[in-house]
């Protein structure tokens, strides 16, 4: 039983296009995330999300915008793609509420725009 | 910047040996640490967790140690296994409270065991 599950593995686009990737947790978790990994394998918090709040890094441009349909998905929507947003990008869930405890991840999404 | 790095970007030991990675953090408000260990092509998948009101915690082959006065933490790894390849990562969790924060990881040290 896979805990938390993202779609595509492995994404390969051309610039400019629109592009979604999806997330689905099964753990009950109420807090999802969304992390970017870059070349030097560095992670980096994009959103976090709970039924209530979206807390959202600054350092994110506006054409990244999760969508979550229920509080067992977060999907990742990226529009007018760019070179620069190749990377390996997680999904990931805890439970909310609580602070000491740790999250759980996705397999990963290796998205490259050529 | 980030508040959490580590020394080492790459660790190198022979198998059945110990290892020890390391990590500093400059967010003195941060409560709770965690290491990650990340495999070729997978997601981080966590080890081990400290408070920072503890200044040890052992699992299993596995300690991790807290240092508050320097802001330091550690990962040991005792008895090291081919299986302990892996990039490790160490995060950190803010104390604002539970709910929507997330982890500020460091850059990771990727940890080679030699037959």
């Amino acid at each position: 039983d896979t805990a938390v599950s993202q779609t595509p593995k492995y994404l390969v686009t051309q610039m400019g296009n629109d592009k979604s990737i999806k997330c689905e947790q099964n753990l009950g978790h109420d807090t999802m995330y969304w992390y970017k990994q870059d070349s030097k394998k560095f992670l980096k918090i994009m959103f976090s999300y709970n039924n209530k709040e979206l807390i959202i890094n600054e350092t994110v441009p506006n054409r990244f915008s999760p969508k979550s349909p229920d509080k067992a998905h977060l999907n990742l929507h990226i529009n007018s793609l760019e070179l620069g947003d190749s990377a390996v990008y997680f999904c990931a869930s805890s439970r909310s509420g609580v602070t000491y405890t740790e999250a759980f991840f996705g397999q990963g999404t290796r998205l490259t725009v050529v | 910047g980030e508040s959490v790095g580590l020394h080492l970007p790459t660790l190198s030991v022979q198998e059945g040996d110990n290892s020890i990675i390391n990590c500093a953090y400059s967010n003195s408000a941060s409560d709770y640490f965690i290491w990650y260990k990340q495999e070729s092509g997978k997601g981080p998948q966590f080890i081990i967790d400290i408070r920072s009101n503890m200044d040890k915690r052992q699992g299993q082959r596995v300690t991790v140690l807290l240092n508050k006065t320097v802001k330091h933490l550690s990962l040991q790894i005792a008895a090291t296994q081919p299986g302990d390849s892996a990039v490790y990562f160490c995060a950190e969790k803010g104390g604002s409270g539970g709910g929507a924060d997330g982890l500020t990881f460091g850059k990771g040290t990727h940890l080679i065991i030699q037959p």
